[in-house]
Order: structure tokens, then C-alpha cells, then sequence
């Protein structure tokens, strides 16, 4: 069956350093991978879109990798800030379909 | 603008008693869909509207679940005689389906159901 992990340990860095979220998945082949981030309480925030045939793509200070070889998408933050600190949830969406599917997340933790 | 709206934001029940959930998508997004999160859980789909199409039902996890939605915009989804497990967080998010902005979701804040 499809599965999408993220690590479910909470990510703690300091601030200032480049924090670096891992999705991985199996049994799947998005055409599509989306980052989102969610604060306690509130909906996500879509904050990325990676096609298949995208490396890398880049935002302020975001940054995504795809590898559909690994099967995996790194989510970089770099410059960490406290207000960083969230839930960060990976989505990925097979070609022709709109509904994605969530990973669990991984909430991040940035110290000043 | 407005973005998605939700209510109620808090829903404290009776195990047994029907609940309905409302939501208020972004005018003019044309999908529409419903997930519920569990503590600690990813998001679970439990269906889609897109446009004047049939929805897409195949996450609603029993016959308890249905939804509908009005004139292409509001939604409203109902649990029928509720059950413990139902309790969670039940978000909404409205879309603009096209190929420049592929399927980026607005979420509204969600409501939390309570079932005691």
C-alpha cells in the first residue's frame, strides 16, 4: 500500500541553522509533492509545489528536492527563526488526481 | 480577502446525537474537500467536490458520513449518530484547479468535534 513518512520525532536546531525535513515514500508515484505548514490550532498553509521532473525548487528561504529515484523530498529552511517553529506536513498527488495524500508531519523546533 | 471559514470552531456532543459541520470556501474556488485529523495523525481525505461533478466519496470512513454541497460553494458535512472514534479536528479546504497553481489547498482553522 502507498505510505508517506516523515520523522515523527520533533526536529530541534538552533536558531540561525539550516533546518532540513525529510519525506520519504513507497509505493507511489507523485507527479506532484507539496509542503505545507501547520500551527497548533490552525489549518495548514501551502507553502511549496515540486513537480516530478523538477530538482529542486527554491522560495525566500525554502528550498525543496525531489528525488523520485530515492523517493524522497528534503524541505530546507535555512536562516531558522523561532517563528519557524511549526508542524510541517509533505502531500504528494499522482498525476490526474486532486486529492492529495498527507504525511503525518514533522514539527520543528527552532531555539533562539 | 476572505479565506476559508469554518463552524463552529468547537463541537462538544453526546455520543448518538447527529452533528453538522459547516464550511465557507474561498468565492470562486471550484473544489472543495473535507479532512478529519486525530491527535498525533495525518490527514485523513474524506471527499471532494469539484465543480458541478459528482463527489468523490471514497474517504468518508462509514454510512454515518455525507456531505453536501450547495449552489457550488457552502458545504456541510454530517456525522449521524456519532461515535467516540469520531472525535477529531474536521478541515475544509477550497481550491483553484489549474494548471498554473496545481491544486494549492486553502484550509480553513477546522472544527474541533468532542463526542462524549
Amino acid at each position: 500500500s502507498q505510505k508517506i513518512e516523515q520523522n515523527s520525532e520533533a526536529l530541534n536546531i538552533q536558531e540561525g541553522k539550516t533546518a532540513t525535513l525529510t519525506c520519504n515514500y513507497t509505493n507511489y508515484s507523485p507527479a506532484y509533492l507539496q509542503w505545507y505548514r501547520q500551527d497548533p490550532g490552525r489549518g495548514p498553509v501551502f507553502l511549496l509545489l515540486i513537480r516530478e521532473n523538477e530538482k529542486e525548487k527554491r522560495k525566500e528561504r525554502l528550498k525543496v528536492t525531489f528525488d523520485t529515484t530515492l523517493k524522497q523530498s528534503l524541505f530546507h529552511i535555512t536562516a531558522s527563526q523561532p517563528a519557524d517553529s511549526a508542524t510541517y506536513l509533505c502531500a504528494l498527488l499522482s498525476g490526474g488526481s486532486y486529492i492529495p495524500t498527507f504525511g503525518r508531519g514533522t514539527s520543528l523546533i527552532v531555539h533562539p | 480577502g476572505a479565506g476559508v471559514s469554518q463552524s463552529p470552531s468547537n463541537k462538544v456532543t453526546e455520543k448518538g446525537k447527529d452533528v453538522e459541520l459547516r464550511c465557507d470556501p474561498i468565492s470562486g474556488h471550484t473544489a472543495l474537500y473535507w479532512y478529519r485529523q486525530s491527535l498525533g495523525q495525518g490527514l485523513e481525505f474524506l471527499i471532494y467536490f469539484q465543480g458541478n461533478s459528482a463527489p468523490d466519496k471514497s474517504g468518508l470512513p462509514s454510512d454515518r458520513f455525507s456531505a453536501e454541497r450547495t449552489g457550488g460553494s457552502v458545504s456541510t458535512l454530517t456525522i449521524q449518530r456519532t461515535q467516540q472514534e469520531d472525535s477529531a479536528v474536521y478541515l475544509c479546504a477550497s481550491s483553484l484547479v489549474s494548471v498554473s497553481s496545481y491544486n494549492e489547498q486553502f484550509f480553513g482553522p477546522g472544527t474541533r468535534l468532542t463526542v462524549l
